[in-house]
């Protein structure tokens, strides 16, 4: 059973660049959260979607964006990106209004903004 | 606003011993506790999930107890491995934001042999 998959692994921009990360949650799940995690701190959350649409935000500007399609993958995308964008981004997965099981996290892609 | 605290940020310890992390959160307001750990460069695995009702939870050699009314949450890791050597992350679900998690800054222990 595949857990959470993020593609890529890895990712260099050019500040001013966009970028687009991939997400397709655990089998079973139908929500998708994106974190943000800087070297040395813990992941801070972005937004979280389900049915398609942002349930949930955290105090990210609107350069961050996303998507979640009817398969219940999703995606981030981050316009005119800054130096301070370089971090961290982790997708995890959930099944709406369940608080009985926990949340699965992806292994991550790793933004460097040069 | 929820916040939630790890000591020590940092731990070092000889190969068998017991050990204890902390974790202490400021709203008692919550869903469930998880613990996780983070292996340099990698993304999360979950080791245990505590609901605001229950006190402790158990895998292998690792029990994680809870506290709701002090805010607090220990991991207490039982002969401890060079292998544990990672970072380890608690977050809160709070009740009143159901979506996120909110996550302390971490403990990185690493077991000598």
């Amino acid at each position: 059973d595949a857990g959470v998959t993020q593609s890529p692994t890895h990712l260099i921009k050019t500040r001013g660049q966009q970028v687009t990360l991939r997400c397709s949650p655990k089998s079973g799940h139908d929500t998708v959260s994106w974190y943000q995690q800087a070297l040395g701190q813990g992941p801070q959350f972005i937004f979280q979607y389900y049915e398609e649409e942002e349930r949930q935000r955290g105090n990210f500007p609107d350069r961050f964006s996303g998507h979640q399609f009817p398969n219940y993958s999703s995606e981030l995308n981050v316009n005119a990106l800054l130096l301070g964008d370089s971090a961290l981004y982790l997708c995890a997965s959930s099944i709406r209004d369940s608080i009985i099981y926990g949340y699965t996290f992806g292994s991550g892609t790793r933004l460097t903004v040069v | 606003k929820q916040e939630v605290t790890q000591i020590p940020a940092a731990l070092s310890v000889p190969e068998g011993e017991n050990l204890v992390l902390n974790c202490s959160f400021t709203d008692s307001a919550i869903y469930n506790l998880q613990w996780f750990r983070q292996d340099p460069g990698k993304g999360l695995t979950s080791l245990l999930l505590i609901q605001s009702s229950q006190r402790e939870q158990t895998s292998g050699r690792l029990n994680a107890s809870l506290d709701k009314s002090s805010g607090r949450s220990t991991l207490y890791i039982a002969a401890s491995q060079p292998g544990d050597s990672a970072t380890y992350l608690c977050a809160v679900r709070g009740s009143s934001n159901t979506g996120k998690l909110i996550f302390g800054q971490g403990t990185t222990l690493q077991v000598k042999p």
